[in-house]
């Protein structure tokens, strides 16, 4: 089946230590999306790519990074965690932008921890 | 605040009952999307009801939209265990804005 594969599910750093989530697709998707979701919360939106068109939300705080090296990748890098950074990062993809009337396809997210 | 505001916050039902939950949203939306979290695990799609549609199904599920009321509903019909779930309204708003999400319902199927 095609896929949006998180890796890994579970990480633990610590305080200011970066790290590195990643992301790899199967689907082919031109659109790759990174949310952070708190413990019973919606999931908030933190950048995209399009194709190699990076889009930031205007609230993610610059310790938030990320990179597609190709169609298939995408990482997310935390520069310098936070206690408040813990949280599940969910990755997801669709085929075109929102306006298409395309759905999105996630992962099953990293739960990341901070000691 | 939210575009999209789920009501109830937290649903608790028995087995073969049906589940309605809601979403209102405050401005003209392009299409709205169900979808459905387990515990720990990541979100899953389950309908999309253009902006021009005012209802779908797909199996058990049965979404509505009232364009006039900004709201939307989600039956789920008689109703499983493995239904347990969170369930989150998302509103696509026009080409190059993203998809917002309410805060979800928390759905519990006792058996």
């Amino acid at each position: 089946d095609a896929m949006v594969i998180q890796n890994p599910r579970y990480q633990v750093t610590q305080f200011g230590k970066p790290v590195t989530l990643s992301c790899s697709q199967t689907l082919n998707h031109n659109v790759m999306y990174w949310y952070q979701q708190k413990s019973s919360q919606a999931p908030k939106l933190l950048f995209h790519y399009y194709d190699k068109d990076f889009n930031n939300e205007a609230d993610t705080p610059d310790n938030f990074q990320s990179r597609r090296p190709n169609t298939s990748f995408c990482f997310l890098d935390i520069r310098s965690p936070g206690l408040g950074d813990a949280a599940m990062y969910l990755c997801a993809t669709s085929r075109d932008r929102t306006g298409s009337h395309e759905p999105q396809h996630f992962g099953d997210g990293t739960r990341l921890s901070i000691l | 605040s939210q575009q999209g505001e789920e009501d109830p916050q937290a649903l608790s039902i028995q087995e073969g009952e049906n589940a309605t939950m809601n979403c209102s949203y405050k401005t003209s939306i392009n299409n709205l999307q169900w979808y459905r979290q387990n515990s720990g695990r990541g979100l899953v799609h389950l309908i999309l009801i253009r902006s021009n549609e005012r209802e779908k199904h797909s199996g058990r599920l049965r979404v509505t939209l009232d364009t006039s009321k900004k709201s939307s509903s989600l039956l789920i019909t008689a109703s499983r265990a493995a239904d347990t779930a969170s369930y989150f309204c998302a509103t696509d708003l026009f080409a190059g804005n993203m998809l917002t999400f309410g805060g979800g319902t928390r759905l519990m199927v006792k058996p």
